[in-house]
């Protein structure tokens, strides 16, 4: 039973353009909403975050988007960069930090120069 | 302030065998949770240690255990070791008060291969 899902394995994007990472869930009571990145042989890098009381966030490059009713987030990369090729994670967790977090399966962004 | 590490890196056992991962987490840090990473998978939740205390546990059977202790650091055991454990192990900490935007911080983790 996955509750976090991530239906794209890969994505590639051309340098410049924007890169839209899309995200689904199935369990309502997640009350945040969580995207980390992941270089090979390395942890997991927190990137970026969004409440579900919120539709929009965005830090520099990066926004991410929350639809509660359809129960789906996206990531957008604008504009995408050569060093954001990597693995992207997807994760969800209710509405304290002891809540343990669900991690979508990734999706690999290549990002070509 | 330094960053979450794990040892080792990699480590090869065979089946039937026990393994202890190490965690040390970053200073500060009162909660610790360790998650499994098979290969094309995301980290699944294998439990969460808050000041000494396991306090959340995913679907793992008991001969996943954990130590945490008080200089930060912690140890995930594995005994009676399959060859569907073979994965990333990793660990992850956070300082907060449980509040709703605290962040975890993940180590490089640990390869371990089951033969």
């Amino acid at each position: 039973d996955q509750q976090v899902k991530q239906n794209s394995p890969s994505l590639s994007v051309q340098e410049g353009r924007i890169s839209i990472l899309n995200c689904d869930y199935t369990n309502s009571m997640f009350d945040y909403f969580l995207w980390y990145k992941k270089y090979p042989a390395e942890g997991p890098t927190f990137l970026i975050s969004i409440s579900s009381i919120k539709d929009k966030n965005e830090d520099g490059r990066f926004t991410v988007f929350l639809n509660k009713s359809a129960k789906h987030l996206s990531l957008h990369i604008v504009p995408s960069q050569p060093g954001d090729s990597a693995v992207y994670f997807c994760a969800a967790r209710g509405e304290t930090s002891y809540d343990k977090v669900i991690f979508g399966p990734g999706t690999s962004l290549s990002v070509i120069p | 302030e330094t960053g979450v590490t794990q040892s080792p890196t990699h480590l090869i056992k065979t089946r039937g065998q026990q393994v202890t991962l190490r965690c040390s987490s970053q200073s500060g840090h009162n909660t610790v949770s360790w998650y499994q990473q098979a290969l094309g998978q995301g980290p699944q939740f294998i439990f969460q240690y808050y000041r000494e205390e396991e306090n959340g546990r995913g679907n793992f059977p008991p001969r996943f255990s954990g130590l945490q202790f008080p200089n930060y650091s912690s140890e995930l055991n594995v005994n009676a070791l399959e060859l569907d454990d073979s994965a990333l192990y990793l660990c992850a900490s956070s300082g907060g008060a449980g509040g709703l935007t605290d962040t975890q911080y993940f180590g490089p983790g640990t390869r371990l291969t089951v033969l």
